[in-house]
Protein backbone atom coordinates (compact mmCIF):
# COMPACT_ATOMS: atom_id res chain seq x y z
CA UNK A 1 0.00 0.00 0.00
CA UNK A 2 1.24 3.60 -0.60
CA UNK A 3 1.79 6.20 2.06
CA UNK A 4 2.76 9.64 2.10
CA UNK A 5 4.58 10.76 5.34
CA UNK A 6 4.50 14.93 6.18
CA UNK A 7 5.93 14.77 9.99
CA UNK A 8 6.24 18.03 10.06
CA UNK A 9 2.72 19.56 11.59
CA UNK A 10 3.41 23.18 11.77
CA UNK A 11 6.56 25.35 10.60
CA UNK A 12 6.93 28.98 11.56
CA UNK A 13 9.58 31.09 10.13
CA UNK A 14 11.08 34.59 9.98
CA UNK A 15 10.24 36.39 6.02
CA UNK A 16 13.10 36.01 4.16
CA UNK A 17 14.54 33.01 5.84
CA UNK A 18 14.71 30.01 3.76
CA UNK A 19 12.74 26.83 4.96
CA UNK A 20 12.40 23.08 4.07
CA UNK A 21 9.34 21.12 4.02
CA UNK A 22 9.98 17.37 4.37
CA UNK A 23 8.16 14.34 2.23
CA UNK A 24 9.16 10.74 2.79
CA UNK A 25 7.29 7.79 0.49
CA UNK A 26 6.54 4.26 0.63
CA UNK A 27 5.51 2.70 -2.30
CA UNK A 28 5.99 -1.00 -3.62
CA UNK A 29 5.71 0.02 -7.74
CA UNK A 30 8.84 1.33 -9.82
CA UNK A 31 7.01 3.27 -11.69
CA UNK A 32 4.84 6.59 -9.84
CA UNK A 33 4.35 10.17 -9.45
CA UNK A 34 4.93 12.83 -6.88
CA UNK A 35 3.52 15.98 -6.46
CA UNK A 36 3.06 19.50 -4.10
CA UNK A 37 -0.05 20.95 -3.78
CA UNK A 38 -0.36 24.02 -2.01
CA UNK A 39 -3.51 25.18 0.21
CA UNK A 40 -3.69 28.98 0.91
CA UNK A 41 -6.01 30.11 3.49
CA UNK A 42 -8.92 30.55 1.03
CA UNK A 43 -9.33 26.89 0.96
CA UNK A 44 -8.13 26.05 -2.96
CA UNK A 45 -5.79 23.97 -3.94
CA UNK A 46 -3.14 24.54 -6.40
CA UNK A 47 -0.84 22.22 -8.13
CA UNK A 48 2.75 22.92 -7.70
CA UNK A 49 5.03 20.56 -8.89
CA UNK A 50 4.36 17.19 -10.94
CA UNK A 51 7.56 14.27 -10.75
CA UNK A 52 7.39 10.74 -12.22
CA UNK A 53 9.87 8.22 -10.46
CA UNK A 54 12.20 8.06 -13.32
CA UNK A 55 13.37 11.60 -13.05
CA UNK A 56 15.49 12.14 -10.06
CA UNK A 57 16.66 15.74 -11.06
CA UNK A 58 15.99 18.35 -8.83
CA UNK A 59 13.92 21.29 -10.07
CA UNK A 60 13.91 25.29 -9.27
CA UNK A 61 11.44 27.00 -9.98
CA UNK A 62 12.04 30.33 -8.88
CA UNK A 63 12.28 30.58 -4.96
CA UNK A 64 10.68 27.14 -4.97
CA UNK A 65 13.06 24.03 -5.49
CA UNK A 66 12.27 20.30 -5.03
CA UNK A 67 14.88 17.57 -3.96
CA UNK A 68 14.05 13.93 -5.08
CA UNK A 69 15.98 11.01 -3.73
CA UNK A 70 14.60 7.49 -4.92
CA UNK A 71 17.53 6.26 -2.11
CA UNK A 72 15.75 7.96 0.74
CA UNK A 73 12.17 7.97 -0.77
CA UNK A 74 11.89 11.90 -0.39
CA UNK A 75 10.71 14.53 -2.25
CA UNK A 76 11.64 17.88 0.05
CA UNK A 77 10.55 20.93 -0.79
CA UNK A 78 12.30 24.33 -0.31
CA UNK A 79 10.95 28.01 -0.36
CA UNK A 80 13.84 30.69 -0.70
CA UNK A 81 13.85 33.82 1.07
CA UNK A 82 9.92 33.11 2.23
CA UNK A 83 7.30 35.87 1.58
CA UNK A 84 4.29 36.32 3.66
CA UNK A 85 2.06 35.07 0.88
CA UNK A 86 4.30 31.36 1.38
CA UNK A 87 2.39 30.89 4.40
CA UNK A 88 -0.28 27.83 3.55
CA UNK A 89 -0.65 24.23 4.20
CA UNK A 90 1.41 21.95 1.42
CA UNK A 91 0.58 18.78 1.11
CA UNK A 92 2.66 16.05 -0.92
CA UNK A 93 1.10 13.35 -2.60
CA UNK A 94 2.10 10.74 -4.48
CA UNK A 95 0.07 8.75 -7.43
CA UNK A 96 1.06 4.70 -9.27
CA UNK A 97 0.76 3.88 -12.06
CA UNK A 98 -2.58 2.37 -12.11
CA UNK A 99 -4.55 3.19 -15.41
CA UNK A 100 -7.26 3.97 -14.97
CA UNK A 101 -7.41 5.27 -11.41
CA UNK A 102 -5.42 8.75 -11.09
CA UNK A 103 -5.73 8.16 -7.30
CA UNK A 104 -3.84 10.61 -5.27
CA UNK A 105 -2.45 9.37 -1.70
CA UNK A 106 -2.10 12.73 0.21
CA UNK A 107 0.60 13.18 3.55
CA UNK A 108 -1.19 15.13 5.94
CA UNK A 109 -0.21 18.51 5.18
CA UNK A 110 2.35 20.96 6.93
CA UNK A 111 0.88 24.34 8.09
CA UNK A 112 3.74 26.93 7.12
CA UNK A 113 3.71 30.24 8.90
CA UNK A 114 6.07 33.30 7.51
CA UNK A 115 6.34 35.93 10.31
CA UNK A 116 6.34 39.22 9.01
CA UNK B 1 -11.94 28.21 -19.13
CA UNK B 2 -13.56 28.01 -15.51
CA UNK B 3 -11.79 25.03 -14.83
CA UNK B 4 -13.50 22.95 -11.98
CA UNK B 5 -16.54 24.59 -9.97
CA UNK B 6 -18.21 23.01 -7.29
CA UNK B 7 -21.63 24.46 -5.37
CA UNK B 8 -22.86 25.07 -2.95
CA UNK B 9 -19.52 26.48 -1.25
CA UNK B 10 -21.02 26.05 2.45
CA UNK B 11 -23.90 23.55 3.57
CA UNK B 12 -25.42 23.00 6.55
CA UNK B 13 -27.45 19.81 7.15
CA UNK B 14 -29.41 17.88 9.71
CA UNK B 15 -28.63 14.32 10.56
CA UNK B 16 -30.72 12.20 7.97
CA UNK B 17 -31.31 14.63 5.11
CA UNK B 18 -29.72 14.10 1.97
CA UNK B 19 -28.36 16.54 -0.64
CA UNK B 20 -26.33 16.72 -3.91
CA UNK B 21 -22.81 18.30 -4.01
CA UNK B 22 -22.13 19.49 -7.83
CA UNK B 23 -19.12 19.15 -9.45
CA UNK B 24 -18.65 20.91 -13.46
CA UNK B 25 -15.69 20.82 -15.45
CA UNK B 26 -15.26 22.65 -18.73
CA UNK B 27 -12.06 21.14 -20.16
CA UNK B 28 -13.13 17.55 -21.17
CA UNK B 29 -11.15 15.88 -18.68
CA UNK B 30 -12.09 12.07 -18.97
CA UNK B 31 -11.06 11.80 -15.02
CA UNK B 32 -13.11 12.96 -12.09
CA UNK B 33 -12.97 12.35 -8.61
CA UNK B 34 -14.11 13.31 -5.02
CA UNK B 35 -12.01 13.83 -2.28
CA UNK B 36 -12.75 14.64 1.29
CA UNK B 37 -10.39 16.81 3.80
CA UNK B 38 -10.47 16.32 7.45
CA UNK B 39 -8.61 17.65 9.82
CA UNK B 40 -4.75 15.56 10.51
CA UNK B 41 -5.86 12.90 7.93
CA UNK B 42 -4.77 14.92 4.25
CA UNK B 43 -7.27 14.76 1.76
CA UNK B 44 -9.05 10.90 1.12
CA UNK B 45 -10.69 9.77 -2.03
CA UNK B 46 -14.24 8.94 -2.18
CA UNK B 47 -15.41 8.03 -5.42
CA UNK B 48 -13.61 8.45 -8.80
CA UNK B 49 -15.06 7.88 -12.43
CA UNK B 50 -12.96 7.45 -15.74
CA UNK B 51 -15.69 8.67 -18.11
CA UNK B 52 -19.17 9.02 -18.64
CA UNK B 53 -21.45 5.98 -17.46
CA UNK B 54 -18.26 4.61 -15.38
CA UNK B 55 -17.57 5.25 -11.83
CA UNK B 56 -15.74 3.12 -8.41
CA UNK B 57 -15.30 3.15 -5.36
CA UNK B 58 -12.37 5.38 -3.61
CA UNK B 59 -10.85 4.73 0.16
CA UNK B 60 -13.79 5.57 1.73
CA UNK B 61 -17.31 5.63 -0.13
CA UNK B 62 -19.43 4.64 2.69
CA UNK B 63 -22.29 7.04 2.73
CA UNK B 64 -22.13 8.45 -0.85
CA UNK B 65 -23.42 8.23 -4.22
CA UNK B 66 -21.96 9.47 -7.59
CA UNK B 67 -23.20 9.03 -11.21
CA UNK B 68 -22.39 10.37 -14.44
CA UNK B 69 -23.90 10.84 -17.20
CA UNK B 70 -21.93 13.50 -18.73
CA UNK B 71 -18.38 14.22 -19.23
CA UNK B 72 -18.52 17.66 -17.75
CA UNK B 73 -20.64 16.54 -14.43
CA UNK B 74 -19.88 14.66 -11.28
CA UNK B 75 -21.97 14.51 -8.74
CA UNK B 76 -21.79 13.65 -5.35
CA UNK B 77 -24.64 12.48 -3.13
CA UNK B 78 -25.19 12.07 -0.03
CA UNK B 79 -28.27 9.83 1.03
CA UNK B 80 -28.83 10.55 4.69
CA UNK B 81 -26.21 12.65 6.29
CA UNK B 82 -24.44 12.02 9.25
CA UNK B 83 -22.16 14.04 11.83
CA UNK B 84 -19.06 11.79 10.49
CA UNK B 85 -19.77 13.39 7.14
CA UNK B 86 -18.84 16.97 8.53
CA UNK B 87 -15.65 18.20 5.96
CA UNK B 88 -14.57 19.91 3.11
CA UNK B 89 -14.98 17.96 0.12
CA UNK B 90 -12.94 18.64 -3.35
CA UNK B 91 -13.46 17.64 -6.43
CA UNK B 92 -10.87 16.91 -9.23
CA UNK B 93 -10.24 16.06 -12.64
CA UNK B 94 -7.35 15.08 -14.91
CA UNK B 95 -6.98 13.93 -18.20
CA UNK B 96 -6.31 10.22 -18.98
CA UNK B 97 -3.28 9.72 -21.61
CA UNK B 98 -3.86 6.15 -23.06
CA UNK B 99 -0.36 6.34 -23.69
CA UNK B 100 0.31 7.40 -19.87
CA UNK B 101 0.16 4.90 -16.90
CA UNK B 102 -1.80 7.06 -14.75
CA UNK B 103 0.32 9.87 -12.80
CA UNK B 104 -1.71 12.65 -14.46
CA UNK B 105 -1.91 16.45 -12.70
CA UNK B 106 -4.89 16.81 -10.84
CA UNK B 107 -6.73 20.37 -11.23
CA UNK B 108 -9.08 20.95 -8.08
CA UNK B 109 -12.13 22.87 -7.81
CA UNK B 110 -12.87 25.70 -5.15
CA UNK B 111 -14.22 22.92 -2.27
CA UNK B 112 -17.49 22.65 -0.70
CA UNK B 113 -17.91 22.84 3.26
CA UNK B 114 -21.02 20.58 4.75
CA UNK B 115 -21.66 20.63 8.47
CA UNK B 116 -24.22 17.89 9.37
CA UNK B 117 -25.72 18.94 12.71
Amino acid sequence: AQKVTQAQTEISVVEKEDVTLDCVYETRDTTYYLFWYKQPPSGELVFLIRRNSFDEQNEISGRYSWNFQKSTSSFNFTITASQVVDSAVYFCALSEANFGNEKLTFGTGTRLTIIP
Amino acid sequence: NAGVTQTPKFQVLKTGQSMTLQCAQDMNHEYMSWYRQDPGMGLRLIHYSVGAGITDQGEVPNGYNVSRSTTEDFPLRLLSAAPSQTSVYFCASSYMNPGLAGGQTQYFGPGTRLLVL
